[in-house]
């Protein structure tokens, strides 16, 4: 079965600063992995995915991932944190069930707070 | 477009009470999901839709029933509603398989069973 683990329920950084959320899989199979972001009382929206085409992933507002197979990881990078930024990130591996990969495994979340 | 739209946004109900979550989506998307997001556990998946007239249990589909209506809609039904499922609610839809393909969620519907 697919797993996600998120280091850290919460990270705080200051505004300018580099922001890094890790994210650590578990998968059988070459895995799809995604960054999914959330603000206060809405959905959620992609930030960015991991298909195989690159190892390095570059998202909306600045974010980018690197998948690294030998680590089994794709942690959540970003040069300049932004008060904006402030929001808790998902990451998520595909499923893979007897018809095929569909849905998704999300990790528990990282809380990200921005200090002024 | 609208995206993906539930309601209601707010529900609260006693225990034994049924209620239908409704969620829609104007993408023609084939593929719909519901996921329920509880504190410190992050998202979860009760049931999906890989396309009309299918659907199929995930990860926890207990005390659930879903519907596909049609393309667009995808119903979760609570039939005997307990505090356990008090929780925040999602629909999602994929063009494809959403292993692979960016999910679209709507904004939710929060219900509290008491």
């Amino acid at each position: 079965a697919q797993s996600v683990t998120q280091l850290g329920s919460h990270v705080s950084v200051s505004e300018g600063a580099l922001v890094l959320l890790r994210c650590n899989y578990s998968s059988s199979v070459p895995p799809y992995l995604f960054w999914y972001v959330q603000y206060p009382n809405q959905g959620l929206q992609l930030l960015l995915k991991y298909t195989s085409a690159a190892t390095l992933v570059k998202g909306i507002n600045g974010f980018e991932a690197e998948f690294k197979k030998s680590e089994t990881s794709f942690h959540l990078t970003k040069p300049s944190a932004h008060m904006s930024d402030a929001a808790e990130y998902f990451c998520a591996v595909s499923r893979v069930s007897g018809g095929g990969a569909d849905g998704l495994t999300f990790g528990k979340g990282t809380h990200l707070i921005i200090q002024p | 477009n609208a995206g993906v739209t539930q309601t209601p946004k707010f529900q609260v109900l006693k225990t034994g009470q049924s209620m239908t979550l409704q969620c829609a989506q104007d993408m023609n998307h084939n593929s719909m999901y519901w996921y329920r997001q509880d504190p410190g556990m992050g998202l979860r998946l009760i049931y999906y839709s890989a396309s009309e007239g299918t659907t199929d249990k995930g990860e926890v589909p207990n005390g659930y029933n879903v519907s596909r209506l049609n393309k667009r809609e995808f119903s979760l039904r609570l039939e005997s509603a307990a505090p356990s499922q008090t929780s925040v609610y999602f629909c999602a839809s994929t063009a494809g398989l959403a292993g692979v393909e960016t999910q679209y969620f709507g904004p939710g519907t929060r219900l509290l069973v008491l």
